[in-house]
This record gives structure tokens, sequence and C-alpha cells, in this order.
């Protein structure tokens, strides 16, 4: 049984500190690694995806993927009360014929206070 | 583009009736998937075509759940005899083969009483 593994929270911060969201996959043939975020209510959107060890940036927001140790994060610098909602994580298992079969955690609830 | 629509986007029914959701996916996408949402499971993947074909149907939980995908524009995921546990929110998400991105639809929130 492939599993995506995350702490449910809610984590809560302060608006303008960095949070650090965690996740651990259990197939090591996965390759790509996804972060969506949901508000409350609404449908997943994707924020960012990684398949390469290391760091990845885009704006405030830092993938990082170890793939030894089979783990992936997702930092939020300078938070905003916006960023409050929940955010999953999702490995891709690797297919034949195209498409992406995703396993998703279970999501973190983020808080950003004022 | 407007996007990947679902319909209904609220569906109360009785324990035992069949529930038709249906999905159009974004035009070009040949990608399509259905996922079910809980609480308590968190957002697990029922089945996905690619070009109209399903490919894994292995989480679909089991014979009173069927999908089809009968164009390029529309699928339908039908649960008959429906049952409390079902109650859930249902995506319906595209792709286009090679991208990195699933579009989801706004989901069906169904209830089942």
């Amino acid at each position: 049984q492939k599993e995506v593994e995350q702490n449910s929270g809610p984590l809560s911060v302060p608006e303008g500190a960095i949070a650090s969201l965690n996740c651990t996959y259990s197939d090591r043939g996965s390759q790509s690694f996804f972060w969506y975020r949901q508000y409350s209510g609404k449908s997943p959107e994707l924020i960012m995806f990684i398949y390469s060890n290391g760091d990845k940036e885009d704006g405030r927001f830092t993938a990082q993927l170890n793939k030894a140790s089979q783990y992936v994060s997702l930092l939020i610098r300078d938070s905003q009360p916006s960023d409050s909602a929940t955010y999953l994580c999702a490995a891709e298992d690797p297919i034949t014929g195209g498409g992406n079969k995703l396993t998703f955690g279970t999501g973190t609830q983020l808080k950003v206070e004022l | 583009d407007a996007g990947v629509i679902q319909s209904p986007r609220h569906e109360v029914t009785e324990m035992g009736q069949e529930v038709t959701l249906r999905c159009k996916p974004i035009s070009g996408h040949n990608s399509l998937f259905w996922y079910r949402q809980t609480m308590m499971r968190g957002l697990e993947l029922l089945i996905y075509f690619n070009n109209n074909v399903p490919i894994d149907d292995s989480g679909m939980p089991e014979d009173r759940f069927s999908a089809k995908m009968p164009n390029a524009s529309f699928s339908t995921l039908k649960i008959q005899p429906s049952e409390p546990r079902d109650s859930a929110v249902y995506f319906c998400a595209s792709t286009q083969k090679g991208a990195y991105e699933q579009y989801f639809g706004p989901g069906t929130r169904l209830t089942v009483t």
C-alpha cells in the first residue's frame, strides 16, 4: 500500500513568519511530488511540484525533496493570512500510458494569525 | 476556458437510490480522474481514464461504483445503490498527457441519508 503521510495540524504561525510543512512517502519508486493548496470548501489547486533532490523556489514558496529520506517539505516565507488553507502533499506513481496517477496525503491545515 | 465542470454541485439522496455524477473536462485534456474526499481518508483516487479508456480502477471501493467516459468531453460516476458511507465530496480532474498539473473541478457534495 503506497502511502503519503502528513501531520494534520493545525499548524499555526504568525503573519510574516516561515511556515514549514512536511510530508513523507513510502514508495521509493515515486519520482515526482506535488503540493496542492485547498481552501475550505474549494477544490485543490497546484502550487508547486518537484522531481529533483534539493530545493526549488517559486516566489515565497520553496519545495524541498530528499529521496534518500523519502521526505518532501514546503516552506512558505512571509506567511500571509491568505495562505491559511489545507496543504496536500502528493506523490506520483510511475505508470504507463501517460497521465499522472497521484497518491495524496490527508493534508496539513495551516493557520496564519494576525 | 471554463475549467472542469461538474454537476450537480450538491446531491442529497436516500439510501438505496442511484446517484449519477457528471464531469466535463477541460477541452484538449486527455486524462480524466475521479477522486473522493472525506475527513477520515482524505483525497482518494477512484479511477482514471486516458483518451477515454479506463486505465486504473483499483480505487473504486466496490461494485456499486461504476464510471464511464463515452467521449473526450464527458464522464459519469454512478453509485447504485447508494449508502450513507458514500457521503463525501467527489472531485473530477483533468490534465494533458505529460503535464504535471491536474485541474480540479468544483466538486459534488454527496449526502446519502
